[in-house]
């Protein structure tokens, strides 16, 4: 059964950092691309950034370019986002999700339970 | 940038009922479109990919149709579980993917 489990989420004051973790299980983590998406309270969904099966290439939504990084250890099943110089607006529950689409195919299939990261003095 | 247009924003209706939900695309998406509902305090949960496949465990009162700019999630007959919030996916600009604003199935 696969299981994704954020940790790491908080209070912070604006212009520091968080690094949020997400522990993989259940399936082979180091098979698939992994994204992270946001949710801030009351509001839809945002995508933030994806990351290769193998951590070759990475990408980051404009809105956390330069602030934010997503990285993995394959060897311990997890997936990372380094959050840096955050702002009011990054407030939201960060989900780590499995990403089995393919070029030209959404399909996001598992979703952890969400952190939520608060930016606020 | 394509945006993704959900109608409508809220949809009263009374469990059995059909539902009827709409996304609409700034310009074509071909299939590549996915829907997900949203449970009050839960993450988000695939319900179709590729416009019209079904995601494991879903049940078949779940259907997606449409390609190009035009989709509909119809969910046939409406249970008490499915009352909760859906968005559509579409991902053209790999890898970067965009969600709809939502829409919100509500008890009459």
């Amino acid at each position: 059964q696969v299981h994704l489990v954020e940790s790491g989420g908080g209070v912070v004051q604006p212009g520091r950092s968080l690094r949020l973790s997400c522990e993989a299980s259940g399936f082979t983590f180091s098979r698939y691309a992994m994204d992270w998406v946001r949710q801030a309270p009351g509001k839809g969904l945002e995508w933030v950034a994806m990351i290769y099966y193998d951590g070759s290439n990475k990408y980051h939504a404009e809105s956390v370019k330069g602030r934010f990084t997503v990285s993995r250890d394959n060897s311990q099943n997890t997936l990372f986002l380094q959050m840096n110089s955050l702002r009011a607006e990054d407030t939201a529950v960060y989900y780590c999700v499995r990403d089995s689409g393919g070029s030209n195919s959404p399909k996001f299939d598992y979703w952890g339970q969400g952190a939520l990261v608060t930016v606020s003095p | 940038e394509i945006v993704l247009t959900q109608s409508p924003a809220t949809l009263s209706l009374s469990p059995g009922e059909r539902a009827t939900l709409s996304c609409r695309a700034s310009q074509s998406v071909s299939y590549s479109l996915a829907w997900y509902q949203q449970r009050p305090g839960q993450a988000p949960r695939l319900l179709i990919y590729d416009a019209s496949d079904r995601a494991t465990g879903i049940p078949a009162r779940f259907r997606g149709s449409g390609s190009g700019t035009d989709f509909t999630l119809t969910i046939s007959s409406l249970e008490s579980e499915d009352f909760a919030v859906y968005y559509c996916q579409q991902r053209t600009d790999w890898p970067r993917v965009s969600f709809g604003g939502g829409t919100k199935v509500e008890i009459k």
